[in-house]
């Protein structure tokens, strides 16, 4: 099982719904969580931490569930410049080096 | 304020030969980390500075590979005698410090496009 795992979608989604992603980690001693949201050909760029109480920016949620190992991202009012693909970002208790997920690609359309 | 830096923004190159990608951190950081991605891949973890201490090279693909950091601030990843299967793009991030969040949040440069001929 690898260490962190997301679907690859896409996930085809009109303007205005709302869309939820989901990312599973196999390491019960992760700690740190992070959703990055990464655009054609750039470079990753981070969209929020995730912590244990779950947190809010705007029309982004992120929550935790530590029994069942995953973390979520719920995009509400979905724009057209949303679009992008999502990666899940783990990282051990002890260790210092992260590990991505695969990334899940959104597709908001008119 | 200045973000991550990274150049060249592109660079081809012959196989067989020896390449030289460039770092510069956010000012402060004291992490740095550098990444390779392949089209349509994941992030590909190579190597890990922290301050004055011992760089975490676990993730070197091969003898070919290696990086200096120096003075505590920029970064220079060499890769000699390229290989094909060396294309990519390699990302360079930095944080603030090792520990939790916000502190371990990274920003990533732009990257620098390899392609090998």
């Amino acid at each position: 099982r690898k260490e962190v795992e997301q679907d690859p979608g896409p996930f085809n989604v009109p303007e205005g719904a709302t869309v939820a992603f989901n990312c599973t980690y196999s390491n019960s001693a992760s700690q740190s969580f992070f959703w990055y949201r990464q655009d054609c050909r750039k470079e990753p760029k981070l969209l929020m931490s995730v912590y244990s109480s779950g947190n809010e920016d705007g029309r982004f949620t992120a929550q935790l569930n530590r029994a069942s190992q995953y973390i979520s991202l719920l995009i509400r009012d979905s724009k057209l410049s949303d679009s992008a693909t999502y990666l899940c970002v783990v990282r051990r208790g002890g260790s210092y080096i992260p590990t991505f997920g695969r990334g899940t690609s959104l597709i908001v359309h008119p | 304020g200045a973000g991550v830096s990274q150049s060249p923004s592109n660079k081809v190159t012959e196989k067989g030969k020896d390449v030289e990608l460039r770092c510069d951190p956010i000012s402060g950081h004291t992490a740095l980390y550098w990444y390779r991605q392949s089209l349509g891949q994941g992030l590909e973890f190579l190597i890990y500075f922290q301050g004055n201490s011992a760089p975490d090279k676990s993730g070197l693909p091969s003898d070919r590979f290696s990086a200096e950091r120096t003075g505590g601030s920029v970064s220079t990843l060499t890769i000699q005698r390229t290989q094909q299967e060396d294309s990519a793009v390699y990302l360079c991030a930095s944080s603030l410090a090792s520990g939790g969040p916000p502190y371990n949040e990274q920003f990533f440069g732009p990257g620098t496009r390899l392609t090998v001929l």
